[in-house]
């Protein structure tokens, strides 16, 4: 197994400038999330899925999109980049349970940079 | 509201020495916590999880924590640390119900002098 991957690993971009950060999971996990990480602010959740076509908001959803047509891709969407978007972003999986007593998996994370 | 508090942002510990980092959490029901662990420049790694039973939970790479739900915390221990061990640690709170997430607490950095 690959666990979650994401790519690109590093990015820089120009203010305005879309793109979209890929996400993807081989565990069949039904549950995806994407987490920004900026210094003094721990992980922010922005995005969150609990199975394939479904997706909702999480603390800090402004500015980006997801949507989830399969089980194994999340990806996360940058509308019209922004210098505040410059962070680390994560994404996440595990199976999903209602309880959460399940482990969440990472990915090894995407360094953004908006100018 | 819920919430994780880790009150110490960063603990230097020399190398041997014994470690507790704090977590404390507020929530209405019971609580599923987690600590995860970030070594710099990667993502994050699952330590040790509660969800019930024994209130002492071992984990990996010697960590144990301890579940108090009087105090509403779950403190991180390692009786002795090692070098490797300098990392950011993140304790985490499971949100059950339909919008179900994990809520973070923002991190202790661990720093380990020879």
């Amino acid at each position: 197994n690959a666990g979650v991957t994401q790519t690109p690993k590093f990015q820089v971009l120009k203010t305005g400038q879309s793109m979209t950060l890929q996400c993807a999971q081989d565990m069949n996990h039904e549950y995806m999330s994407w987490y920004r990480q900026d210094p003094g602010m721990g992980l922010r959740l922005i995005h969150y899925s609990v199975g394939a076509g479904i997706t909702d908001q999480g603390e800090v959803p402004n500015g980006y999109n997801v949507s989830r047509s399969t089980t194994e891709d999340f990806p996360l969407r940058l509308l019209s980049a922004a210098p505040s978007q410059t962070s680390v972003y994560f994404c996440a999986s595990s199976s999903g349970s209602l309880l959460g007593t399940d482990t969440q998996y990472f990915g090894p994370g995407t360094r953004l940079t908006v100018l | 509201a819920q919430s994780v508090t880790q009150p110490d942002i960063h603990i230097t510990v020399s190398e041997g020495a014994s470690l507790e980092l704090r977590c404390n959490y507020s929530y209405g029901a019971t609580p599923y916590l987690f600590w995860y662990v970030q070594s710099p420049g990667q993502g994050l790694q699952l330590l040790l999880k509660y969800f019930s039973g024994d209130t002492l939970v071992q984990g990996i790479k010697g960590f144990e924590a301890e579940f108090k739900r009087s105090q509403s915390s779950f403190n991180l221990r390692k009786p002795s640390v090692h070098w490797s061990d300098a990392a950011e640690y993140f304790c985490a709170l499971w949100v059950t119900g339909n919008n179900r997430k994990l809520i973070w607490g923002l991190g202790t950095s661990l720093a380990v002098n020879p």
